[in-house]
């Protein structure tokens, strides 16, 4: 399978812990952007990165968020001291971006954390 | 605020019959782009169409098309002949601005086709 792929699929976890999500996007492809989607909404972005350069960050992403990308390869996508209110589908999508026009993301299917 | 609004939080549709799923868009911008995703219970959001606001013609991808009025500000997806495998939920998208990759998105549509 060559799309993009996200670990873990679902994680729950107690507020306060720290956790981490992975995601490898296709590998061609040098955009990388994490969104968050809670229920009954659509996603929302968070941050994207070109081959491993974080180009911009949303507002959404607090000082306890962090992302990285080394290599412009996987990228990964820690929370520290999680809050309830982190609870979410943490949606990752690639994209080839060539520089004009607009790009078609593809998305991974999610990690769903739920905090306790 | 560059706003997508759905205003059909759910719908059932017969299968076989044709579908409209409506999409309202905000916009000061004269070039921009509008896509349609659909999302079944497995999460993955999955790309299905795209208008650009200068293509002269309604996008088509298969069973799927946009119904895009500039005037309106609308881009409706159309789905012909539905199928059971259609049931998901289906948002329209657009970028904050052309040829930027920040995608906002509606609150999407619950379609359920029975049988």
């Amino acid at each position: 399978d060559t799309g993009v792929s996200q670990n873990p699929r679902h994680k729950i976890t107690k507020r306060g812990q720290n956790v981490t999500f992975r995601c490898d996007p296709i590998s061609e492809h040098n955009r990388l952007y994490w969104y968050r989607q809670t229920l009954g909404q659509g996603p929302e972005f968070l941050t994207y990165f070109q081959n491993e350069a974080q180009l911009e960050k949303s507002r959404l992403l607090s000082d306890r968020f962090s992302a990285e990308r080394p290599k412009g390869s996987f990228s990964t996508l820690e929370i520290q001291r999680t809050e309830q209110g982190d609870s979410a589908m943490y949606l990752c999508a690639s994209s080839f971006f060539l520089g004009q026009g607009n790009e078609k993301l593809f998305f991974g299917s999610g990690t769903q954390l739920s905090v306790l | 605020a560059q706003k997508i609004t759905q205003t059909q939080p759910g719908m059932f549709v017969q299968e076989k019959e044709a579908v409209t799923l409506d999409c309202t868009y905000d916009t000061s911008d004269q070039s921009y782009g509008l896509f349609w995703y659909k999302q079944p219970s497995s999460g993955e959001m999955i790309f299905l169409i795209y208008q650009g606001s200068y293509d002269e013609q309604n996008a088509t991808e298969g069973r799927y098309s946009l119904n895009f009025q500039k005037a309106r500000k609308s881009a409706n997806l159309v789905i012909s002949a539905s199928q059971l495998g259609d049931s998901a939920m289906y948002f329209c998208a657009r970028p904050l601005l052309f040829g930027n990759e920040k995608l906002t998105f509606g609150t999407g549509t619950r379609l359920t086709i029975i049988p």
